[in-house]
């Protein structure tokens, strides 16, 4: 069964600082994308990258980086030098099919707190 | 103005009731979801619908029906709403599979429904 753990139910760090937000998944498809959203304080969601299974590389967008390792089923998510517009809740999203539309498994979210 | 609309944007309402929610879109896109985010769990599946004769359960159906009215209509009803329904409900759209889909979907601002 599809599965995505997010450990780390809330987080709280000071400004600058660097922080990794951990996500676990499980699926028995080898076809599968993950993804990042960001839901902040005003409450919408926000894509913030997808990675298919067949692509290890790990992605670097300005502060944001993403780690994403198939042997540990793991898709982590880093900001470098963390700022106050940062403080929001994470999801870590699972879809196994694809062609078969969004019906995306989330995680538990993980709520991050930048501190000034 | 937002491509995904959802009304109500808050509603309280009473055990018994019926509540409908509404979710209208002008992103042009076939496919709609209906979410919903109770803190701790992630956002879960409610309902979806591939194009105007498509319906299909998620994964926590029970206690709700849905009604696809047009391309750019997808509303999601409580015929007796009970309290554990209360939540964040998010309306969703996605374009269809190709090479420019990145696999994003497409949020409303949510509806933030409570039942007393």
């Amino acid at each position: 069964a599809q599965k995505v753990t997010q450990a780390q139910t809330e987080i709280s760090v000071v400004e600058k600082e660097d922080v990794t937000l951990d996500c676990v998944y499980e699926t028995r498809d080898t076809t599968y994308y993950l993804f990042w959203y960001k839901q902040p304080p005003s409450g919408e969601l926000v894509f913030l990258i997808r990675r298919n299974s067949f692509d290890e590389q790990n992605e670097i967008s300005g502060r944001y980086s993403w780690n994403f390792q198939k042997s540990t089923s793991s898709f982590n998510f880093t900001i470098t030098a963390s700022q106050v517009v940062d403080s929001a809740v994470y999801f870590c999203a699972l879809s196994e099919a694809f062609r078969q539309g969004g019906k995306l498994i989330f995680g538990q979210g993980t709520e991050l707190s930048v501190k000034p | 103005d937002a491509d995904v609309t959802q009304t109500p944007r808050n509603r309280i309402t009473k055990t018994g009731k019926r509540i409908m929610l509404e979710c209208s879109q002008t992103k042009g896109h076939d496919r709609m979801y209906w979410y919903r985010q109770d803190p701790g769990l992630g956002l879960r599946l409610i309902y979806y619908s591939f194009d105007v004769k498509d319906i299909n359960k998620g994964e926590i159906s029970d206690g709700y029906s849905v009604s696809r009215q047009a391309q750019a209509k997808f509303s999601l009803s409580l015929e007796s709403a009970i309290p554990n329904q209360t939540a964040l409900y998010f309306c969703a759209t996605e374009p269809p599979p190709g090479r420019s889909n990145t696999g994003e979907l497409f949020f409303g601002e949510g509806s933030r429904l409570t039942v007393l």
